[in-house]
């Protein structure tokens, strides 16, 4: 069965950065784009962006272009997101979540809480 | 973007009712809309993919109607299970945006 298995979570000091992972399981990690979502309390759900595994191509929301950066690493069936300068505002639980073939997103993440503080 | 407006924002039904969650955007998205149910602290669960095809292994109370700019998420017969947030999807437009989700509490 598809599985995304989300690293721990991150207590993270304002102005630093956090590499986030995400380790698929159950598919052909290559053959499904990987979407990353935000969710707070306040702004609710929002996309990050979306890599495709097997070429690297990436395409980013407008809002999160310059905060998020998408990566992979094929070996591990393994999906990065790295968040920089980061602030109060970007404290959030982040999930990735695969794409389907015609479904968008069908799978996610356990989600990860990232808090960001001094 | 495209902007999607649920209601309403929270909703107190009993057990054994028809359900119906509303779900707006604010331009056509050709059917590209998904529902997503999530429980507290669990992430997010497909229900309902592009406007009315059930995700394998949900339960055939869920449905999906919907065309143009408006969608709607039928509970047939709420169960206490149920008790969650759903939230509407749109990808037919980068970028993909969702609702800010109906919670449905049991009366």
């Amino acid at each position: 069965q598809v599985q995304l298995q989300q690293s721990g979570a991150e207590l993270v000091k304002p102005g630093t950065s956090v590499k986030l992972s995400c380790k698929a399981s159950g598919y052909t990690f290559t053959s499904n784009h990987m979407n990353w979502i935000k969710q707070t309390t306040g702004q609710g759900l929002e996309w990050i962006g979306i890599i495709n595994p097997g070429s690297g191509g990436t395409s980013y929301n407008v809002k999160f272009k310059g905060k998020a950066t998408l990566t992979v690493d094929k070996s591990s069936s393994t999906a990065f997101m790295q968040l920089s300068s980061l602030t109060p505002e970007d404290s959030a639980v982040y999930y990735c979540a695969r794409s389907g073939t015609t479904v968008a997103v069908d799978y996610w993440g356990q989600g990860v809480m990232v808090t960001v503080s001094s | 973007d495209i902007q999607m407006t649920q209601s309403p924002s929270v909703l107190s039904a009993s057990v054994g009712d028809r359900v119906t969650l509303n779900c707006k955007a604010s331009q056509n998205i050709n059917k590209y809309l998904n529902w997503y149910q999530q429980k507290l602290g669990e992430a997010p669960k497909l229900l309902i993919y592009n406007t009315n095809n059930l995700q394998t292994g949900i339960p055939s109370r869920f449905s999906g109607s919907g065309s143009g700019t408006d969608y709607t998420l039928t509970i047939s017969s709420l169960q206490p299970e149920d008790v969650a947030t759903y939230f509407c999807f749109q990808h037919n437009s980068w970028p993909d945006t969702f609702g800010a989700g109906t919670k449905l509490e049991l009366k």
